[in-house]
């Protein structure tokens, strides 16, 4: 099983809400990622948890908060979004080679 | 820092063969990687190669690894038409699981 579930698939929010995006892996891996990803762009690293620390924060303002609540989970909770933050946001875990398998993603629009 | 480049656009006839091509510059890559990734769709990994290797093949795919020019290739043989879309190299920077990615190849498949 290679795959990273991620929901919702698509999140309309204003820029007042609360929202979180979920992300679940099975493999066994210990290092999870967050990345942003703009339209024909590669994707921007945000954030890297290595054995369930935050060991990597690409200076992402706080208003992208993320947490791992144990060794399969991610979570990324978002508040007071701006237009511009509207983007594809990925989920990914990697192996032993730094591997990355990355789930469908989560279409972010702020409105 | 490190850098990776790769050309645009390649346009290729259905059942020709692809050649996308990726030059980096950080020597000390231990694995480079070629990811896929199809409108709407997050990235989908095809396959990798460890740095003291010069090819790996995987059924239609050739990976081709000239350290000394630090330039990395995959073939994709009797391209089809589901091959068209956008493919990404990626190297992984040191020990600190970041990794570098190109800006990606729009590879288009006519019929």
């Amino acid at each position: 099983d290679t795959e990273v579930t991620q929901t919702p698939k698509h999140l309309v929010m204003g820029m007042t809400n609360k929202k979180s995006l979920k992300c679940e892996q099975h493999m066994g891996h210990r290092a999870m990622y967050w990345y942003k990803q703009k339209a024909k762009k590669p994707p921007e690293l945000m954030f890297v948890y290595s054995y369930e620390k935050l060991s990597i924060n690409e200076s992402v303002p706080s208003r992208f908060s993320p947490e791992c609540p144990n060794s399969s989970l991610l979570n990324l909770h978002l508040h007071a979004l701006q237009p511009e933050d509207s983007a594809l946001y990925l989920c990914a875990s990697s192996g032993r080679q730094g591997e990355a398998f990355f789930g469908q993603g989560t279409r972010l629009t702020v409105v | 820092g490190e850098d990776v480049e790769q050309s645009l656009f390649l346009s290729v006839r259905e059942g020709d063969s692809s050649v996308i091509n990726c030059t980096y510059t950080d020597s000390s890559s231990t694995y480079l990687y070629w990811y896929k990734q199809e409108p709407g769709a997050g990235l989908q990994l095809l396959t990798y190669i460890f740095s003291n290797m010069d090819m790996k093949q995987d059924q239609r795919l050739t990976v081709l690894l000239n350290k000394k020019d630090k330039h990395l290739s995959l073939r994709i043989a009797d391209t089809q038409t589901g091959d068209s879309a956008i493919y990404f190299c990626a190297g992984n920077a040191g020990n600190n699981r970041k990794l570098i990615w190109g800006l990606g190849t729009s590879l288009a498949v006519n019929p």
